[in-house]
């Protein structure tokens, strides 16, 4: 039962233009969500994040929306470099408490030159 | 600081042999967590700690993974005996504080290939 999803297994677009990653949750105790970056024999590295209490948060070409209502969140990279390919997962805590990451299965973004 | 620190980055062994995977968290960070990534189920939390204390370990699959942290600076994965099923990406991770607000800084990964 995965309680975070994300439905794209990969994403292809093309460089300057915006990269939208979504994820969907079921688990409503969720409050507070991160996204990780993952490059090839490398382990995840934190990206970005947004507490529950919030529907947006911004880090320079990286921001993060969150619809509570609908159990969804997006991250928008624009504009979009090569760098930026990547896995990216989605992640969730709950409680308040170190009970670790629920992680979505990943998306590969690809940016194409 | 050199990050968390995982080793082997890749381990090779039979079936039914022992596998022992080691971790360095970031020093000063008192939440270790051990996950496993695969194709299937992604990435898995099988068992953290807090301060050198097993919390959680309902992760983990089977009897025959365990997991111990004699200290504050090392940590091990157990599998023992091993199985082809096992196979995957182990990640440590270690965070200063649990909970909303802190991220996790993983470690590079070890490969394991159970034949």
């Amino acid at each position: 039962d995965q309680q975070v999803k994300q439905n794209s297994p990969s994403l292809s677009v093309q460089e300057g233009r915006i990269s939208i990653l979504n994820c969907d949750y079921t688990n409503s105790m969720f409050d507070y969500f991160l996204w990780y970056k993952k490059y090839p024999a490398e382990g995840p590295t934190f990206l970005i994040s947004i507490s529950s209490i919030k529907d947006k948060n911004e880090d320079g070409r990286f921001t993060v929306f969150l619809n509570k209502s609908a159990k969804h969140l997006s991250l928008h990279i624009v504009p979009s470099q090569p760098g930026d390919s990547a896995v990216y997962f989605c992640a969730a805590i709950s409680g308040g408490g170190a009970d670790g990451l629920t992680f979505g299965k990943g998306t590969h973004l690809i940016i194409q030159p | 600081d050199a990050g968390v620190i995982q080793s082997p980055r890749h381990e090779v062994t039979e079936m039914g042999q022992e596998v022992t995977l080691r971790c360095k968290p970031i020093s000063g960070h008192d939440y270790l967590f051990w996950y496993r990534q695969t194709m299937m189920r992604g990435l898995e939390l099988l068992i953290y700690f807090n301060n050198n204390v097993p919390i959680d370990d309902s992760g983990m699959p089977e009897d025959r993974f365990s997991a111990k942290m004699p200290n504050a600076s090392f940590s091990t994965l157990k599998i023992q005996p091993s199985e082809p099923r096992d196979s995957a990406v182990y990640f440590c991770a270690s965070s200063l504080t649990g909970g909303t607000g802190t991220e996790a800084f993983f470690g590079q990964g070890t490969r394991l290939t159970v034949v």
